[in-house]
């Protein structure tokens, strides 16, 4: 079945860096563009950023422009979010998410917990 | 870039109750909203796209509609298990920005 499963999360010092992967089975994974999503402690969903599904693009949120990059291997079948300069506000829960598409709809990971903190 | 508010924050309702939950965008989206349940402790679960197109195997009691650039989920009649935050979603184009969610209670 559709699956996306998250890792590399963790417990980092303030300014540290994290990578995170995301390994997609049973669909195809090249076909679709990918974001990444967080949902700090107590807040909502806030969107991170997003890549098209051929690598060619990318975007950010404003939170994360200049410290965080997101790439994949469409060999791998893997989603990447490279994370640099860590703050504490970036403590989280990250989820990856296929893009949406009709009638498909949108499968989310169950997502990984990243902790910035001395 | 395109801000997306929500009201309420959050609510209280028995059991059987219909609850409405408004989406506004600052500027128009057409009909590039989402809505996203995220039970305690899950991940978030698409309801509807399009506006108002229900997901294959979310139950008839939820409906999306639109005007403009104001959207409403509405859950006819409010069960237990729908206890969760609810999101929409603009994603038309990127920032992909979410509303800052309602929290739904069962009295």
């Amino acid at each position: 079945q559709v699956r996306l499963v998250e890792s590399g999360g963790g417990v980092v010092q303030p300014g540290g860096s994290l990578r995170l992967s995301c390994a997609a089975s049973g669909f195809s994974f090249s076909n679709y563009g990918m974001h990444w999503v967080r949902r700090a402690p107590g807040k909502g969903l806030e969107w991170v950023a997003f890549i098209w599904n051929d690598g060619t693009n990318k975007f950010y949120g404003d939170s994360v422009k200049g410290r965080f990059t997101i790439s994949r291997d469409n060999s791998k079948k893997t989603l990447y979010l490279q994370m640099n300069s860590l703050r504490g506000e970036d403590t989280a829960v990250y989820y990856c998410a296929t893009e949406l598409v009709v009638v498909a709809g949108s499968t989310w990971g169950q997502g990984t917990l990243v902790t910035v903190s001395s | 870039d395109i801000q997306m508010t929500q009201s309420p924050s959050s609510l209280s309702a028995s059991v059987g109750d219909r609850v409405t939950i408004t989406c506004r965008a600052s500027q128009v989206i057409s009909n590039y909203l989402a809505w996203y349940q995220q039970r305690p402790g899950t991940s978030p679960k698409l309801l509807i796209y399009a506006a108002t197109t229900l997901q294959l195997g979310v139950p008839s009691r939820f409906s999306g509609s639109a005007s403009g650039t104001d959207f409403t989920l509405t859950i006819s009649s409010v069960q237990p298990e729908d206890v969760a935050t609810y999101y929409c979603q603009k994603y038309n184009s990127a920032p992909f920005t979410f509303g800052p969610g309602t929290t739904v209670h069962i009295k």
